[in-house]
């Protein structure tokens, strides 16, 4: 079955970078989507086909999708964006999560 | 406004079957999938499959084949998801979430399942 591996954790310093990776086979042919999902709470959608924004998400949440792997950037990151960050695809019409990332502002 | 509302937590001993409900309300319920999602305490998510509305048709994770059935009430825009034989394993928060066009905009609040005897 397909498979999307992801860092188990990201560190960042509020205002600086932070990108998440999500690996899975020949992935820049499918798109990709990222949720962002803060203790206690419902996934939310920041990133979709790759590199879109729904309405109402901050212009600092970025995607690529190239290759073998998508990128998700949060640029000028806060401490509101401290989450788990999961990248999601589709392969034959079933829906596939990666294992997810813990961002952490220091 | 789209809202997805989830039926309350739910206790079962293991072998038991369990149904989670999920109300939609704001758009037409019959015109977009509902997607089921699971999540263990402390662990990822976890995509168990979707439901056709207006069909009736589904398409299950082969994880959960032959144990999950998603079926629905048009008349009351209501989405189901049922998974028998419950083990310890299956004790996880069930999300339900409308799914248009690959993206999983909308989702209900979690409905908590503890399977334990």
């Amino acid at each position: 079955s397909y498979e999307l591996t992801q860092p188990p954790s990201v560190s960042v310093s509020p205002g600086q970078t932070a990108s998440i990776t999500c690996s899975g086979d020949k992935l820049g042919d499918k798109y990709a989507c990222w949720y962002q999902q803060k203790p206690g709470q419902s996934p939310v959608l920041v990133i979709y086909q790759d590199s879109k924004r729904p309405s109402g998400i901050p212009e600092r949440f970025s995607g690529s999708n190239s290759g073998n792997t998508a990128t998700l950037t949060i640029s000028g990151t806060q401490a509101m964006d401290e989450a788990d960050y999961y990248c999601q695809a589709w392969d034959s019409s079933k829906g596939v999560f990666g294992t997810g990332t813990k961002v952490t502002v220091l | 406004q789209v809202q997805l509302v989830q039926s309350g937590a739910e206790v079962k001993k293991p072998g038991a079957s369990v149904k989670v409900s999920c109300k939609a309300s704001g758009y037409t319920f019959t015109s977009y999938d509902i997607n089921w999602v699971r999540q263990a305490t402390g662990q990822g998510l976890e995509w168990m499959g979707w439901m056709n509305p207006n069909s009736g048709n589904t398409g299950y994770a082969q994880k959960f084949q032959g144990r999950v059935t998603m079926t629905r009430n048009t008349s009351i825009s209501t989405a189901y998801m049922e998974l028998s034989s419950l083990r310890s394993e299956d004790t996880a928060v069930y999300y339900c979430a409308r799914n248009s066009h690959q993206l999983l905009s909308y989702w209900g609040q979690g409905t908590l399942v503890t399977v334990s005897s």
